[in-house]
């Protein structure tokens, strides 16, 4: 089974709109972290935002912030005032076994494309 | 320029040859990562290193794949024998250690390899 799954392959939104960005997890770990990066078109991965698995509130950094729902295991990623510079790839990732010394590797959804008409 | 940087940026070779890229990380980041990322896939990882310490390697990373990071700085992938399938974009990251599992990774732009 997938423990990353993205299910928009595409998404397009207006500039000045928000727009959610799917992902859903499977794990059966109790301590998890989940992370959502940003790979425009150079390539490289930037990094967006964290949630814990015990994080009692919903993460946030700037105009982008996590809807985490731990029981229907979904972290989707909700930007607001979409920009231009927002069009890229998105992909949502997992880290299992934080307080166990488990793998240290990110595993990573497929990813969704994302781009911002004027 | 602080980031982490790769090199080369593009590496076109031949089935059968032999490739090496290199990773700078970010200076004071103890840890350094190695995944690969094919056309339309999110990253899969391979490998890192705490300090000059491997400390995990995936089941991707076959006999042909090896990597060392000498002295806990810079990084090397070497890929021996190339086959077509190992045409993809390898991408390095480096972080902090702090020891909660929530630092972030810095990626590089990435080494784009096609083999022929």
């Amino acid at each position: 089974a997938q423990k990353i799954t993205q299910t928009q392959p595409g998404m397009f939104v207006q500039e000045k709109e928000a727009v959610t960005l799917d992902c859903t997890y499977d794990t059966s770990d109790p301590s998890y972290g989940l992370f959502w990066y940003k790979q425009p078109s150079s390539g490289e991965m930037i990094f967006l935002i964290y949630q814990g698995s015990y994080d009692q509130q919903n993460a946030t950094e700037g105009r982008y912030s996590l809807n985490f729902q731990k029981a229907r295991k979904s972290a989707n990623l909700v930007i607001s005032a979409s920009q231009l510079g927002d069009s890229a790839m998105y992909f949502c990732a997992m880290r299992e076994g934080l307080t166990q010394g488990g793998s240290e590797k990110l595993v990573f959804g497929k990813g969704t494309k994302l781009t911002v008409n004027p | 320029d602080t980031g982490v940087s790769q090199n080369p940026r593009h590496k076109i070779t031949k089935r059968g040859q032999n490739v090496t890229f290199r990773c700078d990380p970010i200076s004071e980041h103890n840890r350094l990562y190695w995944y690969r990322q094919t056309l339309g896939q999110g990253p899969e990882f391979l490998t890192y290193f705490q300090n000059e310490a491997q400390l995990e390697k995936s089941r991707l990373l076959s006999d042909r794949f090896s990597a060392e990071r000498p002295k806990g700085s810079f990084s090397t992938l070497e890929i021996q024998r190339t086959e077509q399938g190992d045409s993809a974009m390898y991408l390095c990251a480096s972080s902090p250690w702090g020891g909660f599992g929530h630092e972030k990774l810095f990626f590089g732009s990435g080494t784009q390899l096609s083999v022929l």
